[in-house]
């Protein structure tokens, strides 16, 4: 029962560098998306995808990349790390959005910081 | 996008009730939610209500929901230290593919 896991738990970058956000879940879920949390903004959704295959831009998506090969993983890319991208990002993941009851459940999160 | 509106800061004593706020945007979303945000950790789905219903009642946590001014609140009875963290409301529209989350409530509890 590992639900959502995400990996690194930390990471500091240099302006310009690039890495890869891993996020993986085992419930099967068909819905999976990126937020980004910082301070007094709540949550932002970065990308989204609703299956394998399907990926869509959501509120924040510019500089970065998805993509959705498998129903378990749904990487987030970071192309060119900048200082604005300094965050802590959550990958969620959920049954479905649109048929009834499908409420979230959320990876520990990953803090990334690019000096 | 959808604006979900909450309170930024919340403090109440030990033992008092605590009622947070949430307006949302959105009359078709089918369900709202409450995600509970402990330090460090990610959100964690602390109780759901659906939009055909005025009200939910789980242990100490009451949710009300009033359609008409679009306005969601939840509270939480006897206050513990434990119930310190960052609460976030949440709707899912019928349409479209996205959750829209509030901006987040600290809630501090003083001993």
């Amino acid at each position: 029962n590992a639900g959502v896991t995400q990996t690194p738990k930390f990471q500091v970058l240099k302006t310009g560098q690039s890495m890869t956000l891993q996020c993986a879940q085992d419930m099967n879920h068909e819905y999976m998306s990126w937020y980004r949390q910082d301070p007094g903004m709540g949550l932002r959704l970065i990308h989204y995808s609703v299956g394998a295959g399907i990926t869509d831009q959501g509120e924040v998506p510019n500089g970065y990349n998805v993509s959705r090969s498998t129903t378990e993983d749904f990487p987030l890319r970071l192309l060119s790390a900048a200082p604005s991208q300094t965050s802590v990002y959550f990958c969620a993941s959920s049954w479905s959005h649109n048929t009834g009851y499908s409420g979230y459940t959320f990876g520990s999160g990953t803090r990334l910081t690019v000096v | 996008g959808e604006d979900v509106e909450q309170s930024l800061f919340l403090s109440v004593r030990e033992g008092d009730s605590s009622v947070i706020n949430c307006t949302y945007t959105d009359s078709s979303s089918t369900y709202l939610y409450w995600y509970k945000q402990e330090p460090g950790a990610g959100l964690q789905l602390l109780t759901y209500i659906f939009s055909n219903m005025d009200m939910k009642q789980d242990q100490r946590l009451t949710v009300l929901l009033n359609k008409k001014d679009k306005h969601l609140s939840l509270r939480i009875a006897d206050t513990q230290t434990g119930d310190s963290a960052i609460y976030f409301c949440a709707e899912s529209p019928n349409t479209g593919n996205q959750f829209y989350f509030g901006t987040g409530t600290s809630l501090t509890v003083i001993p």
